[in-house]
């Protein structure tokens, strides 16, 4: 079964950092993978989705990378902002193309 | 519509009770999944419909707990007997299938069992 994992569960930063969100996954047969942000008390919005034979996606500030080999993916902040603060999580496609396995998250504030 | 969209938000119900959750997915979109998220845990399959393909039900936790999905739209789940561990966030997403997976999530309905 897929495990993935995210480190650190939470993150405080400073406005204006750059920063690096970690995920984790046990099987790297998978198809794709994408990072999410979830804001208290809503849904799930897709940030970036990136394909098993990609390395990188980028999207404005965000930029996430994948290394199917070694069963890891960051997702790059840069120049941090107040309204990034929300809890990011990435889920990977197994390829048995039914469903995506999610990590727990990771919380992140940044303070003005 | 716009985007997916779920009802009731919130739901209050008695141990025993059965209840129904509707979810409206993005028009056009193929793929939807259910998903339920308890309180500090991570996202946990549920099922998963593809057009016209049997479902994916291999996520479904009892047999008290049921799904549907209409004309290839919108799709219900039921939980008869409700449980108070059946309490949590039940989230819905579709998205355009093997053509693009991105994934568009409703925001959710959010059930008490008391």
């Amino acid at each position: 079964k897929q495990e993935v994992t995210q480190i650190p569960a939470a993150l405080s930063v400073p406005e204006g950092e750059n920063l690096v969100l970690n995920c984790s996954f046990t099987d790297s047969a998978i198809y794709n993978l994408q990072w999410f942000r979830q804001d208290p008390g809503k849904g799930l919005t897709s940030l970036l989705l990136i394909q098993s034979s990609q390395r990188e996606q980028t999207s404005g500030r965000l930029n996430a990378s994948l290394d199917k080999s070694s069963g890891r993916s960051t997702l790059y902040i840069a120049a941090s902002q107040p309204g990034d603060s929300a809890t990011y999580l990435c889920a990977v496609r197994g390829n048995n193309f039914n469903k995506f396995y999610f990590g727990s998250g990771t919380k992140l504030n940044v303070k003005p | 519509g716009a985007g997916v969209s779920q009802s009731p938000s919130n739901k209050v119900t008695e141990k025993g009770k059965d209840v129904e959750l509707r979810c409206d997915p993005i028009s056009g979109h193929t793929a939807l999944y259910w998903y339920r998220q308890s309180l500090g845990q991570g996202l946990e399959f549920l099922i998963y419909f593809q057009g016209n393909s049997a479902p994916d039900k291999s996520g479904l936790p009892s047999d008290r707990f049921s799904a549907e999905r209409t004309g290839g739209s919108v799709s219900t789940l039921t939980i008869q007997r409700t449980q108070q561990e059946d309490s949590a966030v039940y989230l819905c997403a579709s998205s355009l299938g093997i053509i693009n997976e991105k994934l568009f999530f409703g925001s959710g309905t959010q059930l008490s069992v008391l």
